[in-house]
């Protein structure tokens, strides 16, 4: 069984520039959570969807936006990249109940 | 502000000791208080606690939840190399699973 998908690995974009990356999650998760790692401010959520709709959001400027397809797999955009964008963004799905989210190997951005 | 805390930040042993590593958290609306293992990218899921006092094992791994005192316990007996990692506790609240918060982590070294 596949796991979650992200793409791409490793991206280098320079400042101002706007990026999109996409997750695919496990089939059959229709749960999709977005979360970016730093080693300052560790693991930090960003959003989750479910069926198509943002369930929540975190504390992120309006520059972080996301969605998802009827399929399930999602993408995340941000905008005008600043410096402090460069992290490892983790994409995470769920089937729900206790099963908890499984990750994906995530997407490495840094920001030049 | 919601927050958890883990203790300690770092760790080092040796093969065959016990560990204890330490969640603590104060997180309005608590829904469930997850475990996950880093090594390199993607977290791996170890436990989901949702009661109070009923442990959850895995093999060497077990974890236990006490919503009174507002913590959590993650006990790794007999120690091996492959143990090494990066130790993160999350927190979820509200009315979805999606949305976590998570420890900074706890880095336990393995030695042989």
């Amino acid at each position: 069984k596949a796991g979650v998908t992200q793409t791409p690995r490793y991206l280098i974009k320079t400042r101002g520039q706007q990026v999109t990356l996409s997750c695919s999650p496990i089939s059959g998760h229709r749960s999709v959570s977005w979360y970016q790692q730093t080693p300052g401010q560790g693991l930090q959520f960003l959003f989750e969807y479910f069926s198509e709709t943002q369930r929540n959001k975190g504390n992120f400027p309006g520059r972080f936006s996301g969605r998802q397809f009827s399929n399930s797999r999602s993408e995340m955009n941000v905008s005008t990249l600043e410096l402090g964008d460069s992290a490892l963004y983790l994409c995470a799905s769920s089937l729900g109940g206790a099963h908890g989210y499984t990750f994906g190997s995530g997407t490495r951005l840094t920001v030049v | 502000e919601d927050k958890v805390v883990q203790s300690p930040l770092s760790l080092v042993v040796h093969e065959g000791d016990t560990v204890t590593l330490n969640c603590s958290y104060e997180v309005t609306n608590f829904r469930s208080l997850l475990w996950y293992k880093q090594e390199k990218k993607a977290p791996t899921f170890l436990f989901m606690l949702t009661s109070s006092g009923i442990e959850k094992k895995s093999g060497r791994l077990s974890s236990i939840l006490d919503k009174k005192e507002l913590f959590s316990i993650l006990n790794i007996t007999a120690t091996q190399t492959g143990d090494s990692a990066v130790y993160l506790c999350a927190v979820g609240y509200g009315g979805s699973q999606g949305n976590l918060i998570f420890g900074k982590g706890t880095k336990l070294s393995v030695k042989p």
